[in-house]
């Protein structure tokens, strides 16, 4: 089956540095997004992998393990703005479709 | 309109009637995609085309319908609601290569009694 797993919550301090998980099982994988949404908003792009290895970009950024099934988001000098939900979301090349986890709600604290 | 757009922004409706959410974009993307969204669950595909012309069930079609006439316009149409409908709906766009992000309007909230 096709299955993707995320912490639901996480919580964390300003200016400290926090990982989110992702693991999948999906069929025809060919790459792993990483997105944003603030409450009540739309989900925003933030990144994405399709090889093995860490893609930084900025105060972010996400590594992929293709033959574990594994990728995380790392989040380094955290700030207020950054309480989001981080959704990840695996793409199936054979029919150009996400396959999204539930996402991972942050909570940053002073 | 620079992006993409829903519209209503919410809607109250009673169970039974018919409701078309309206979705266009502007940004010649091939792919257009329609999710609900429910607390604890994800993003859910409802229906998706991948070019002008073409549609295709996702993984809660039922009761939903859409048609893709034209690039630009993507309308979710719910035949006869019903309150397990009540969600969150986000459209979204995307150029249509491996790589290319998927764009999401911002939402319609969409309440059936």
């Amino acid at each position: 089956g096709q299955n993707i797993d995320q912490p639901t919550e996480m919580t964390a301090t300003e200016g400290a540095i926090v990982q989110i998980n992702c693991t999948y099982q999906t069929s025809g994988f060919n790459g792993l997004f990483w997105y944003q949404q603030h409450a009540g908003e739309a989900p925003t792009f933030l990144s994405y992998n399709v090889l093995d290895g860490l893609e930084e970009k900025g105060r972010f950024s996400s590594f992929l393990s293709r033959s574990k099934g594994y990728s995380y988001l790392l989040l380094k000098e955290l700030q207020m703005k950054d309480s989001a939900s981080y959704l990840c979301a695996a793409f199936q090349g054979s029919n150009y479709q996400l396959i999204w986890g539930a996402g991972t709600k942050l909570i940053i604290k002073p | 309109i620079a992006g993409i757009t829903q519209a209503p922004t919410s809607q109250i409706l009673a169970a039974g009637r018919r409701m078309t959410l309206r979705c266009t974009q502007d940004m010649r993307h091939n792919a257009m995609y329609w999710y609900r969204q429910d607390l604890g669950l994800g993003l859910r595909l409802i229906h998706y085309s991948n070019t002008a012309g073409t549609t295709g069930k996702g993984e809660v079609p039922d009761g939903y319908s859409v048609s893709r006439a034209n690039t630009d316009d993507f309308p979710l149409t719910l035949a006869s609601a019903v309150p397990s409908q009540t969600s969150v709906y986000f459209c979204a766009s995307r150029l249509g290569g491996d790589s290319d992000e998927q764009f999401f309007g911002p939402g319609t909230r969409l309440t059936v009694l």
